[in-house]
């Protein structure tokens, strides 16, 4: 299995929900990361697990709440999300080694439209 | 701080001609650099991942150079074809082990 399966590929949400995205991976990789994307921009990156610890949180709003319940699995839990939070949230992972000479698998994303 | 700069912003030529997508980092201390494709709306597929101790990767009609000491990259398509349409999309992980993303190009084939 070389791939990172992200779910729910589509979620519509109201500014009062709790709503939360999965990502899960079987290739053995300690790192996992969720990366926000709008449109026509690079992704950027939100949070960062290191063998199943936050190890980055690159100022990200607490509506958002990550967790790492093990090493296969990440969520994303939302809460009282904006408007202007509607993105593609992108899952990746890579194993972690000396030198960081590994590369970063991606999920196909989850679009979340906030209304 | 590391900055990744991708030329040209778009591209479109006609379908069976090779092109050249170029990336470039200002800081030569990276670890690898990584090539990615993008579709529309979709996730990042990874294309080719070139170790800072290496030359070139290639993968199919694709193949990307290394020039770490210029702060170059090149992704080279050959052969293009109208499915080859995407953004494609570099990133270095730079001295700090953090993945540092270029704009990406998108590029068209014409059939």
């Amino acid at each position: 299995d070389t791939e990172v399966t992200q779910t729910p590929k589509h979620l519509v949400m109201g500014m009062t929900n709790k709503k939360s995205l999965k990502c899960e991976q079987h290739m053995g990789h300690r790192a996992m990361y969720w990366y926000k994307q709008k449109a026509k921009k690079p992704p950027e990156l939100m949070f960062v697990y290191s063998y199943e610890k936050l190890s980055i949180n690159e100022s990200v709003p607490s509506r958002f709440s990550p967790e790492c319940p093990n090493s296969s699995l990440l969520n994303l839990h939302l809460h009282a999300l904006q408007p202007e939070d509607s993105a593609l949230y992108l899952c990746a992972s890579s194993q972690e080694g000396q030198g960081s000479l590994y590369g970063y698998t991606f999920g196909s994303g989850t679009r979340l439209t906030v209304v | 701080k590391q900055e990744v700069t991708q030329i040209p912003a778009a591209l479109s030529v006609p379908e069976g001609e090779n092109l050249v997508l170029n990336c470039s980092f200002t800081d030569s201390a990276i670890y690898n650099l990584q090539w990615f494709r993008q579709d529309p709306g979709k996730g990042l597929t990874s294309l080719l991942l070139i170790q800072s101790s290496q030359r070139e990767q290639t993968s199919g009609r694709l193949n990307a150079s290394l020039d770490k000491s210029s702060g170059r990259s090149t992704l080279y398509i050959a052969a293009s074809q109208p499915g080859d349409s995407a953004t494609y999309l570099c990133a270095v992980r730079d001295s700090n082990y953090q993945l540092i993303w270029g704009a990406g190009t998108k590029l068209i084939i014409k059939p």
